[in-house]
């Protein structure tokens, strides 16, 4: 079946302008998250929804970032102001419910987004 | 949250059994031990997570201590695919509070298979 998948693939946006990335998760997933993987970094929690609410977005690094979901599927990261520093891979990853399997279920993470800032 | 320690790098022949290991003195009762791997340029994969006994799959098989303070992923025969960097992984899914989703990535080990 479909995986997890995000667009665009790569991005090339100046400093200062802003940027929209897109994750459709797989059907049916009810949690969706947000990672993030700079160069030479580990990937780094960002933000997790449960249907369309976010009840943890204590990764989001600035003001500056923010994420919606939609109709419990489709989720969107938001980046305003874009800086040199927020060059990346933008990973999403989804799961079903955490809290109805001992556990927890694994997470499903699409291709990413390259970011580069310029 | 509970800290993982892993080599930075291992390295295995093609075909050959490798065994990745991973230290976590300070786990709690609750934490499932979690492993994921990225190969080069993708996301990453679950790859499989145990708590106490040990565990196979059609991937790997997950070997963990008594005592709990450290695990081992084994890989019974090594293939070019599987270099990837593995990471270790302790996840609370009955932590209170909003958090237990997410995953918290150390730095994790390089696998590199030789042909």
């Amino acid at each position: 079946g479909a995986g997890v998948s995000q667009s665009p693939s790569n991005k090339v946006t100046e400093k200062g302008k802003d940027v929209e990335l897109r994750c459709d998760p797989i059907s049916g997933h009810t949690a969706l998250y947000w990672y993030r993987q700079s160069l030479g970094q580990g990937l780094e929690f960002l933000i997790y929804f449960q249907g369309n609410s976010a009840p943890d977005k204590s990764g989001l690094p600035s003001d500056r970032f923010s994420a919606e979901r939609t109709g419990g599927s489709v989720s969107t990261l938001t980046i305003q102001r874009t800086q040199q520093e927020d060059s990346a891979v933008y990973l999403c990853a989804s799961s079903l419910q955490m809290q109805w399997r001992q556990g927890g279920y694994e997470q499903y993470f699409g291709p990413g987004t390259r970011l580069t800032v310029t | 949250d509970a800290k993982t320690t892993q080599p930075n790098s291992m390295e295995s022949n093609e075909e050959e059994p490798v065994h990745l290991p991973c230290n976590h003195s300070t786990i709690s009762g609750t934490d499932y031990i979690h492993w994921y791997r990225q190969l080069p340029s993708q996301g990453p994969e679950y790859v499989i997570h145990g708590l106490t006994s040990n565990v196979n799959n059609r991937m790997a098989s997950l070997a963990i201590a008594e005592d709990r303070k450290s695990s081992t992923l084994i890989l019974h025969r090594a293939t070019l695919r599987d270099a990837a960097v593995y990471y270790c992984i302790l996840r609370d899914p009955n932590a209170g509070g909003t958090s237990y989703g997410k995953l918290t990535f150390g730095q994790g080990t390089i696998l590199t298979v030789h042909p």
